[in-house]
């Protein structure tokens, strides 16, 4: 099993960065990935770390800390249109197959 | 390419009533997923298929959901009675079958959802 924790709700300025954080406990870790979700809309993929370090795509980015159970996703140069649910998923190797679990997902304002 | 396919996109029901959802994955991917996902939560997944083999259904409640892909490609998911508690949207994603030990092949791709009201 797996537990996952990030906040709730987070809020931002536009043209600010903001780093969402996401804290995990499994047994099998092999793997981290980032989702966007529009308030309803289905989720979709922002990033993915197995190793240690930082991950850079555009203006996100994705920082994963195996040893401490931890990892961040960073966004740089906000827009209203990054106001989204931000969803942290992690999969355990288990039995032959992947098996993801997902945080509650932390709602991100972004304000003018 | 064409995206994951779901229907319907919404359902209303009353209580102790049947429902059905369908999904049909992006072609060629082996893995597909059904997750259900409560107003201001994460997806929860409920059942976890490769090919037409269950993976994962230890968070499916048995009694009253079931889930098949017969041949592989499309799956149903079905609850027979609903409660009050399953509304919920409904959201199925597909994936290529990764190697062991390996970076993803592709990530999940999920569906529009359908969102279910059991009233």
């Amino acid at each position: 099993g797996q537990n996952i924790d990030q906040p709730t709700e987070m809020t931002a300025t536009e043209g600010a960065i903001v780093q969402i954080n996401c804290t995990y406990q499994t047994s099998g870790f092999n793997g981290l990935f980032w989702y966007q979700q529009h308030a309803g809309e289905a989720p979709t993929f922002l990033s993915y770390n197995v190793l240690d370090g930082l991950e850079e795509k555009g203006r996100f980015s994705s920082f994963l800390s195996r040893s401490k159970g931890y990892s961040y996703l960073l966004l740089k140069e906000l827009q209203m249109k990054d106001s989204a649910s931000y969803l942290c998923a992690v999969r355990e190797w288990e039995g032959g197959s992947y098996i993801p679990t997902f945080g509650r997902g932390t709602s991100l304002i972004v304000h003018p | 390419e064409a995206g994951v396919a779901q229907s319907p996109r919404y359902k209303i029901i009353e209580k102790r009533q049947s429902v059905a959802f369908w999904c049909n994955p992006i072609s060629g991917h082996a893995t597909l997923y059904w997750y259900q996902q409560i107003l201001g939560q994460g997806p929860k997944l409920l059942i976890q298929f490769q090919n037409n083999g269950v993976v994962d259904d230890s968070q499916l409640p048995k009694d009253r959901f079931s889930a098949e892909r017969l041949k592989g490609v499309d799956s149903t998911l079905k609850i027979q009675p609903a409660k009050l508690e399953d509304s919920a949207v409904y959201l199925c994603a597909s994936s290529l079958r990764e190697p062991a030990g390996g970076r993803p092949l592709g990530t999940q791709y999920f569906g529009p959802g359908t969102r279910l009201t059991v009233l």
